[in-house]
């Protein structure tokens, strides 16, 4: 069984410039997650959806970061403009309903901001 | 929130067992999570306590007590491969999910 696919595995882009991340879960997986990860810290939670429906964004920088699970299978975010400090890795991870609420995490994405 | 604390470093010898604490506070409780992660790669499960106890898994073991709020990790026979950053995680009632800030454990020869 393939795993959570995450791509690209690394961006750099300057400031201020747009960038996106796609995320495709485990197959039958309906929870996914978005989580950034600083470096020598634990993975913060972004986004998460049920199916297509996004039920905690709250800690989401709503001004300049957008996802999107339209037919509730694939996932992007966006990051628009992008700043100095959005510099991190940016996992995806998804969740089977029921059974043990184990998540798997992608292998990320590790974005670098000039 | 959540609060989710957990030591920065450790170092152990090979071969020997190590204990990585974790305690937290949360409201609705469902469960809490270990994973580990190496240097960039991606988190890893490890193990999963909901209910008190200690639930064994070959070399690795995770305690639970929920009136306390706390849990650790157990490591035995300690190899080089496990030197890597261990993450305790919270869920709660709402699926909601934190980690803390994660443990780096270093094995030394």
């Amino acid at each position: 069984e393939a795993g959570v696919v995450q791509s690209p595995r690394y961006k750099i882009i300057e400031k201020k410039q747009p960038v996106a991340f796609w995320c495709n879960p485990i197959s039958g997986h309906n929870t996914l997650y978005w989580y950034r990860q600083n470096l020598g810290q634990g993975p913060e939670l972004l986004i998460r959806y049920e199916n297509e429906e996004a039920v905690d964004d709250s800690q989401l920088p709503k001004d300049r970061f957008s996802a999107e699970r339209l037919k509730g299978v694939d996932s992007t975010l966006k990051i628009q403009p992008a700043e100095l400090g959005d510099s991190a890795v940016y996992l995806c991870a998804s969740r089977a309903r029921g059974g043990s609420n184990e998540q798997f995490f992608g292998p990320g994405t590790r974005l670098t901001v000039l | 929130g959540q609060n989710i604390d957990q030591p920065t470093e450790m170092t152990a010898t090979e071969g020997a067992i190590v204990q990585i604490n974790c305690t937290y506070q949360t409201s609705g409780f469902n469960g809490l999570f270990w994973y580990q992660q190496h240097a960039g790669e991606a988190p890893t499960f490890l193990s999963y306590n909901v209910l008190d106890g200690l639930e064994e898994k070959g070399r690795f073991s995770s305690f639970l007590s929920r009136s306390k709020g706390y849990s650790y990790l157990l490591l035995k026979e300690l190899q080089m491969k496990d030197s890597a950053s261990y993450l305790c995680a919270v869920s709660n009632t709402g699926n909601q999910f934190y980690f803390g800030t994660g443990t780096s454990l270093t094995v030394i020869p």
